[in-house]
This record gives structure tokens, sequence and C-alpha cells, in this order.
């Protein structure tokens, strides 16, 4: 079956800790891959994705992710994380076959000051 | 501005009823997704689209109805089949090629059906 899984439903963490949240999924065909945030009240935005090329990629805010193809994962981090990163995250996948995108469950990212 | 409008942005309705979410999109994207958010459950696929006349069932269509007529408007329609239609409900669209499947979002509509 086609899914995507968020290991961390609920994360908290210092500021100035590192940060990494693990996502995989489940899919045989050509996947492109996402990072989407959710701050309180807000949109879902775009954090960073793969298509294809350089498996690690940058996005914004000081955010990285690498796509590990033998393991189904594109996990995101982040080496010191602050008040502000305060959200929820969201890994999504596009299949390439199914032309579909669908999410995990997310995780709840709480800093502490 | 380009973007996706979801309307109303909050909705309450009683049970029996059926309502209809409005989604436009003046990005000239080909595909629309239509989403429910739940609290710890992340974004479920309801319905998606990747032209116009043509729609697919995502992970939990039942319940729901859309349809896709313009290629800028994908409306979905939460009918008094749908068991628990008290949600956030996201439209989403994107426009399929090499480097371009990320989706773009809607504010959303909070139903509340009482």
């Amino acid at each position: 079956a086609q899914s995507v899984s968020q290991h961390n439903h609920h994360v908290i963490l210092s500021e100035a800790a590192s940060l990494e949240l693990g996502c995989n999924y489940s899919y045989g065909g050509t996947v492109n891959l996402f990072w989407y945030v959710q701050y309180p009240g807000q949109h879902l935005q775009l954090l960073l994705k793969y298509f294809s090329g350089d498996p690690l990629v940058k996005g914004i805010k000081g955010f990285e992710a690498e796509f590990i193809k033998s393991k189904f994962s594109f996990n995101l981090r982040k080496p010191s994380v602050q008040w502000s990163d305060t959200a929820e995250y969201f890994c999504a996948v596009y299949l390439n076959r199914d032309d579909k995108i669908i999410f995990g469950k997310g995780t709840r990212l709480h800093i502490l000051p | 501005d380009g973007g996706i409008t979801q309307s109303p942005k909050y909705l309450f309705r009683k049970e029996g009823q059926n309502v209809t979410l409005s989604c436009e999109q003046n990005l000239n994207h080909d595909a629309m997704y239509w989403y429910r958010q739940d609290p710890g459950q992340g974004l479920r696929l309801i319905y998606y689209s990747q032209i116009v006349n043509d729609f697919q069932k995502g992970d939990i269509a039942e319940g729901y109805s859309v349809s896709r007529e313009k290629k800028e408007s994908f409306p979905l329609t939460v009918t008094s089949a749908q068991k628990n239609p008290t949600a956030f409900y996201l439209c989403a669209s994107s426009k399929p090629g090499q480097g371009n499947t990320e989706a773009f979002f809607g504010q959303g509509t909070r139903l509340t059906v009482v």
C-alpha cells in the first residue's frame, strides 16, 4: 500500500538543540519528496523539495533533508533549532505513476525557549 | 496575485445537509486536490483531478463528491452520507511536470456540522 510514515508525532526540544524528523515512504515507483511546515494559524508552506540530483537538499530557515533511496527515507534536519521553529511538519510524496501527492500524519514540534 | 482561494473560511451546517466547499485557482495548474486535516491524522486525500472532466478517488472518498468542469475550479460536496464531516478541508493545486509537482495550498475551510 502507498503510505508515508512519520516516526515522531510530538517532539519537544530546547533552543539550540539539533533536530531530525524521520520520514519513510512505501512506494515502488519514482517519487518527488517534500517537507511542508504549518505554523500556528497559518497556511501550509513548502520547506524544501527533492526531485532529482544531489540527495541532500537545503530549504528555507536552515532546514535540510537527505533522500536515501535504498531506505525509502527523507529525513528532515536542522543543526540548531529556534523557538520560532515551533510548528507542525509534514512529509509528502508525489507518486509519479499514480500522479498524486500523499502526506504523512505530521510531527508537532515544540521548542522550549 | 496568483493563488488558491477557498471559501468560505468557516462553514456551519446542520446534520443531514449537503454542503459544497469552493476552491478556485488562477495558477494555471492542471492538477487539483482535496485533503482533509484532522488532529493527529495529517492530511488525507479525498479526491484529486489531473485534468478537466476527470477525477479520481483518494483514500477517504466515501461521503464526498467532486466535479471538474473548469480548469480553475474543483468544488467539493460533503454529503449527508459522510459520517464525520466536521473537519478542516484543504484544497491544493500543482502543475505536474519535471520539477513542478509541489502542491500549493489554499487557506482552508473549517466545516462544523451541528
